[in-house]
């Protein structure tokens, strides 16, 4: 059973760089069978698509995130990491990490994580 | 970007009740789109893929229609546990995008 588990400061100051690790077990993320993800979702809104490594390491990003994001992995630990420069208020949400699958849908998803921006 | 919408945004409803929830998209996304449901405090669940592929282990009352840009989540026979935001989603071309989600309320 794959299990994601993100871990990260839950408060990070505005313009400041908010850095979270999504910890995979169960599975390889250099499985070739599958992309990862990062989605997140401000409180009481939609979700929004941050981008996506693949199982060789390209990614994918949001353009409207895309001057800002780094998604990278670390097939040793098992673990996908997300950076988002220079953040505001706006950036405050719930991250969830995902797999992404042949099907290209989110099939797991870890539990998520509340980041706040504020001074 | 590919906008998703999704009707209504509230829906009201009753155990037993049948109810259809709506999707639209933008352009045309074939069949790229894909159905999630997520409960308060909790990660989205993938439901349907391919606007009408049930995912293993969700129950059959759950099913998805529709092609191009207009799609439809039906639930058979709402259950207690099927009280939730549902929230679509393409994946016809980078970057994703989602629906503003729907919120199914006890009447």
């Amino acid at each position: 059973q794959v299990q994601l588990q993100e871990s990260g400061p839950g408060l990070v100051k505005p313009s400041e760089t908010l850095s979270l690790t999504c910890t995979v077990s169960g599975g390889s993320i250099s499985s070739s069978n599958y992309y990862w993800g990062w989605i997140r979702q401000p409180p009481g809104k939609g979700l929004e698509w941050i981008g996506s490594i693949s199982y060789s390491g390209s990614t994918y990003y949001n353009p409207s995130l895309q001057s800002r994001v780094t998604i990278s992995g670390d097939t040793s630990n098992n673990q996908i990491s997300l950076k988002l420069t220079s953040v505001t208020a706006a950036d405050t949400a719930t991250y969830y990490c995902a797999r992404m699958n042949t099907t290209a849908t989110f099939d797991y998803w870890g539990q998520g994580t509340l980041v706040t921006v504020s001074s | 970007d590919i906008q998703m919408t999704q009707s209504p945004s509230t829906l009201s409803a009753s155990v037993g009740d049948r109810v259809t929830i709506t999707c639209r998209a933008s352009q045309s996304i074939s069949s790229w789109l894909a159905w999630y449901q997520q409960k308060p405090g909790k990660a989205p669940k993938l439901l349907i893929y391919k606007a009408s592929s049930l995912e293993s282990g969700v129950p059959s009352r759950f099913s998805g229609s529709g092609s191009g840009t207009e799609f439809t989540l039906t639930i058979s026979s709402l259950q207690p546990d099927d009280f939730a935001t549902y929230h679509c989603q393409q994946y016809s071309s980078f970057p994703y995008t989602f629906g503003q989600g729907t919120k199914l309320v006890i009447e």
